[in-house]
């Protein structure tokens, strides 16, 4: 099976702009979750969709959000970016139940 | 609340010496427990899994790790280091009631010294 895709790989915004990033699952899998990776902050847990319903959340700000189609493809969108928005962008998708989560290789975000 | 500690962020072994690093775990239910490994600029990717059975788990690049229950620990071993392997480790926890989530460690950073 071909693995976790995420779209853009790098991406360069500047302050106040958005950003929509994608994701498509692994094939059969339901669950997606994304995550937040900083030198700083390290691996910061956003949220995760199952079966289109957000299921999880973090402890972001509501600039971030996301949302997922009934392909199980995910999107994640983040408004009015900040300097600090810059970060590698993880996604990882999973069939739940334990399972291990499958990784992307991520998208990296530049805000100047 | 569910938590994951790895202790220390750094660990350097000589090539050929023995991998320790270290995991715990805090959990009210019974755990499934990972580890992943981050090479520079790439995703996480999956080293091993504890879900039930054998509480000693054998996963790639010969790395393994021992689930110990009344130490709630979840420790990942390799008997010879490997240039190789130097990169970021992360441990991580999911319980069978809270969905999907996953809560990751902080993350140690192996250095292989030749």
């Amino acid at each position: 099976k071909a693995g976790v895709t995420q779209t853009p790989r790098y991406l360069i915004k500047t302050r106040g702009q958005q950003v929509t990033l994608s994701c498509s699952p692994i094939s059969g899998h339901r669950s997606v979750s994304w995550y937040q990776q900083t030198p700083g902050q390290g691996l910061q847990f956003l949220f995760e969709y199952f079966s289109e319903t957000q299921r999880n959340k973090g402890n972001f700000p509501g600039r971030f959000s996301g949302r997922q189609f009934s392909n199980s493809r995910s999107e994640m969108n983040v408004s009015t970016l900040e300097l600090g928005d810059s970060a590698l962008y993880l996604c990882a998708s999973s069939p739940g139940g334990g399972s291990p989560q499958y990784f992307g290789p991520g998208t990296r975000l530049l805000v100047l | 609340a569910q938590s994951v500690t790895q202790l220390g962020s750094h660990v350097s072994v000589s090539e050929g010496a023995l991998v320790l690093l270290r995991c715990n775990y805090s959990s009210s239910v019974p755990p499934y427990l990972f580890w992943y490994v981050q090479y520079p600029n790439q995703g996480l990717q999956l080293l091993l899994k504890y879900t039930t059975g054998a509480t000693l788990v054998k996963g790639i690049n010969g790395f393994e790790a021992e689930f110990k229950k009344s130490e709630t620990s979840f420790h990942l071993t390799k008997p010879s280091a490997h240039m190789s392997d130097a990169a970021e480790y992360f441990c991580a926890v999911t319980l069978s009631n809270t969905g999907n989530q996953f809560y990751f460690g902080t993350g140690t950073s192996l250095t292989v010294i030749p």
